[in-house]
């Protein structure tokens, strides 16, 4: 069983909010991820790290700000929450840059802005 | 650029029986990974099986195994004794080894099992 957690695993709040989602992982990942699907949809990559002090936008623009200070931890901001953040935040770790191996998620968070 | 076509928004199946969900894909990398992931209404990302570029073998995980063809591009997934637990989501998944080593995701195939 993947050792990876989010929190918290559902989130209403109102526009114009700070919020920040977090993600810890247990297995000394160097490489993690967040991605955002929307519902019935497909996972997007809006972020990514290859380590400490690496942070880099994925293929889907998103508004958000991740930082990664510790292996373990790299949480999500956004700064002004809107009604169109809502969607559900997936994070995600592996061992290496090798592509057998497998990506671990988190149990994802499920954001609604009113 | 990696690209991952599922067409089957929606599949039923009856319980016992097997089914096959349909995977193509198209990328320039030589070497990649093919992944089956399922995902309940719960949310969470389930990792079901594996399929390498250089794998010879179709690879094989308990019920779910994987029918890799790769002239043809596709990597189907095959759930064999369909239970009523395997109602979920499907997404099949690549990864390559160049830009950000992520999962480039297709849209999924929503899999009911009728009792």
């Amino acid at each position: 069983e993947a050792d990876i957690y989010q929190t918290p695993r559902y989130l209403v709040i109102g526009t114009g909010k700070k919020i920040t989602l977090e993600c810890s992982q247990t297995m000394g990942h160097d490489k993690m991820y967040w991605y955002q699907q929307d519902p019935g949809m497909e996972l997007h990559l809006i972020h990514y790290s290859y380590g400490v002090n690496s942070t880099e936008k994925g293929d889907l623009s998103s508004e958000s700000t991740v930082s990664r200070i510790r292996t373990e931890h790299f949480p999500l901001t956004l700064e002004s929450a809107r009604p169109s953040h809502t969607s559900q935040y997936l994070c995600a770790s592996s061992e290496t840059w090798v592509s057998y191996n497998e990506q671990f998620f988190g149990p994802g968070t499920r954001l609604t802005v009113l | 650029a990696q690209k991952i076509t599922q067409t089957q928004p929606g599949m039923f199946v009856q319980e016992k029986e097997a089914v096959t969900l349909d995977c193509t894909y198209d990328t320039s990398d030589q070497s990649y990974g093919l992944f089956w992931y399922k995902q309940p209404s719960s949310g969470e990302m389930i990792f079901l099986i594996y399929q390498g570029s250089y794998d010879e073998q179709n690879a094989t995980e308990g019920r779910y195994s994987l029918n890799f063809q790769k002239a043809r591009k596709s990597a189907n997934l095959v759930i064999s004794a369909s239970q009523l637990g395997d109602s979920a989501m499907y997404f099949c998944a690549m990864r390559g080894i160049t830009g950000a080593n992520n999962l480039f995701f297709g849209t999924g195939t929503r899999l009911t099992v009728i009792p």
